[in-house]
């Protein structure tokens, strides 16, 4: 089946100091990616969906200067999470969008743990 | 606001069927029945999805009712990795997934 992947896996990094996020598709063409966050024992929440080629759709109450979505390949979505802070710290999660029989579908990555001391 | 509504946990004896219910009494005409489930610490997995016929693959089987406003899945013979956070999901068109908290599957030697 189709795989997303996640780069890095887990990061620690100080506060105050910004994130990138890659994620990728590995087998197949994604116009469209989405990004979520989820808090311990909490549900994924949609954060922004990134389509290539254009700006990023953010979800109401996601700052965009903070979560700067960059979706530059049909491959390749960036979420680089700026100035981080402690707050900050969850586990992100990609998706990328594919056909799939009668309609559509999303393939998840693996997720990205950031922890922001 | 999530579209479903599903139990917040359920045991299943291994080797026995697993049947996860979910309400969208709300779904409207052009939207899809999505299944995921999560294990701990790893991104959601894709099971199967259906718009109004009953569905199978290698994985589950989805059967959704005739007026489409519940649907069930069913893990024909459950094992201990089955053990996850199993999430309905309602998309139309956009494909956007708003979660709703899932239910908590637990498999049982």
């Amino acid at each position: 089946g189709a795989v997303v992947s996640q780069h890095p896996s887990w990061v620690i990094c100080k506060s105050g100091t910004s994130v990138k996020i890659e994620c990728r598709s590995l087998d197949f063409q994604a116009t469209t990616m989405f990004w979520y966050r989820q808090f311990p024992k909490q549900s994924l929440m949609l954060m922004a969906t990134s389509n290539e080629g254009s700006k990023a759709t953010y979800e109401q109450g996601v700052e965009k200067d903070k979560f700067l979505i960059n979706h530059a390949s049909l491959t390749l979505s960036t979420l680089t999470v700026t100035s981080a802070h402690p707050e900050d710290s969850s586990f992100y999660i990609c998706s990328a969008r594919i056909p799939i029989g009668s309609g559509e579908t999303q393939y998840f990555g693996p997720g990205t743990r950031l922890l922001v001391l | 606001d999530a579209k479903t509504t599903q139990p917040t946990s359920m045991d299943c004896a291994e080797g026995r069927a697993a049947n996860l219910p979910c309400n969208h009494s709300t779904i409207s005409g052009n939207e899809y029945v999505y299944w995921y489930r999560q294990i701990h610490s790893q991104g959601p997995q894709y099971i199967i999805h259906g718009l109004k016929n009953n569905e199978t693959n290698e994985m589950a089987s989805l059967i959704i009712t005739e007026d489409r406003k519940s649907s069930t899945l069913i893990l024909p013979h459950a094992t201990l990795r089955d053990t996850a956070v199993y999430y309905c999901i309602v998309t139309s068109g956009t494909y956007k997934y708003i979660f709703g908290t899932g239910t908590r599957l637990k498999v049982l030697a």
